[in-house]
Parts: C-alpha cells; structure tokens; sequence
C-alpha cells in the first residue's frame, strides 16, 4: 500500500507569514495528489488537485506543487481563516490514502 | 448545487451492525464515483471505501474489508455502507464524498458527517 507522511504534525504561525507543507509518498504516484482543509466539526473541503491545480473558488494563496513522491502545500501569506488541518491524500492507487495531517496554530 | 447528506448513524454494541445511508442530489449520481471517509475523535481522515460510477467495481481499506459493504442505489440517487462486526475502533464520524470526473481532481463534494458510537 502507498503509506503518505507529511511534515510538520503542527505548525505555529502569525498572520501574514508564508507557510509551506511538505508530503511524502513511499512510491512515485505522479501528480495524483489532493489536499484538502478541515476546520473543526466540519467536513474536509478540496483546496488542490493533480498536485498543482487549483479548485474553483480556493484563493490563490494556495499553491501546491511538486510529483512523484514530493509534494508541498504553500501559503502565500497566511489569513485569519487558514487557521485549520492539512490533508494530503493519494489518488494513484484505489487505497487513496491520506496524510495525517497537518495542523496551523496561531503563534 | 450539489448536496451530499449522510444520515444512519448512532450507538451499536461491538459485534453489531448498522448501515449508512448518503443522499445525494445537484448531480448526474450515475456517472461519479463514492467515497466514504471516516475520521475518529481526535485523529486524522482514514479512507474507508469506493464505488465506481457505475457499481462494477469496489475497492476497501484492509481494516474493514470483509465486514464493511459499500452499494449505491441509482434509482434513489443514494450511496450506502453496510457496517457489520463493528469494532470500537470504527468509531467514527463517517463522510460521504463525492469523487471528481473520472477521478482526476479528488473528492471534490463532501457531507457533513454522520457519527457512529461503538460502546458496550
């Protein structure tokens, strides 16, 4: 099975700052890669698909990027209503695993 | 718009059964994919299982194969899990979700959740 590893579990970060979310996969999965936003009891919401495109709607202070067995999620300059948990999740193989998340903590 | 509404959940005693329902509608339900998710309290989103568009094929993760069954209902727009042996640890609040055109842009539609209690 493809095992996905992110990195940091936490981060702590004001207002404004750049923050960059890093995942790994155990074998090559190309660009079949989703991230994805959880804000506490609500479900996840899809912020980035096939690695680097952007979902309609998600601003473009998102960017994602890398492929293979690489991947990262950047924000640009970090708002208010970013405070939330990162999902990474592979969609190469019908185990469609995810990350274990990412949290984003106000510093 | 599209809408994905889980319902079915509640408090079963290890060793029993109950079955999820997910209501959909705002979409040609017979051309996606399903999913369903399910996230413990506390813990990260752990996927549970997937049925094709057009019900050929099902896919399980290896904690729930051979008790868990994922169906859909085309008539009713409506996906399904059938929980059977349930463990405390499939405690959980479980998501339905909708997968993109041909699967190429991830779960794009996602309920809010229905929370399943296992506790003797």
């Amino acid at each position: 099975d493809i095992q996905m590893t992110q990195s940091p579990s936490t981060l702590s970060a004001s207002v404004g700052d750049r923050v960059t979310i890093t995942c790994r996969a155990n074998q090559s999965i190309s660009t079949w890669l989703a991230w994805y936003q959880q804000k506490p009891g609500k479900a996840p919401n899809l912020l980035i698909y096939k690695a680097s495109s952007l979902e309609s709607g998600v601003p473009s202070r998102f960017r994602g990027s890398g492929s293979g067995t690489e991947f990262t999620l950047t924000i640009s300059s970090l708002q208010p209503d970013d405070f939330a948990t990162y999902y990474c999740q592979q969609y190469y193989s019908y185990s469609y695993t995810f990350g274990q998340g990412t949290k984003v903590e106000i510093k | 718009q599209v809408q994905v509404v889980e319902s079915g959940g509640g408090v079963v005693q290890p060793g029993g059964s109950l079955r999820l329902s997910c209501a959909t509608s705002g979409f040609t339900f017979t051309r996606y994919g399903m999913h369903w998710v399910r996230q413990a309290p506390g813990k990260g989103l752990e996927w549970v299982a997937f049925i094709r568009y057009d019900g050929s094929n099902k896919y399980y993760a290896d904690s729930v194969k051979g008790r868990f069954t994922i169906s859909r209902d085309d008539s009713k727009n409506t996906l399904y899990l059938q929980m059977n042996s349930l463990r405390i640890e499939d405690m959980a609040v479980y998501y339905c979700a909708k997968d993109s055109w041909f699967g190429e842009s991830g779960l794009d539609y996602w309920g809010q959740g229905t929370l399943v209690t296992v506790s003797s």
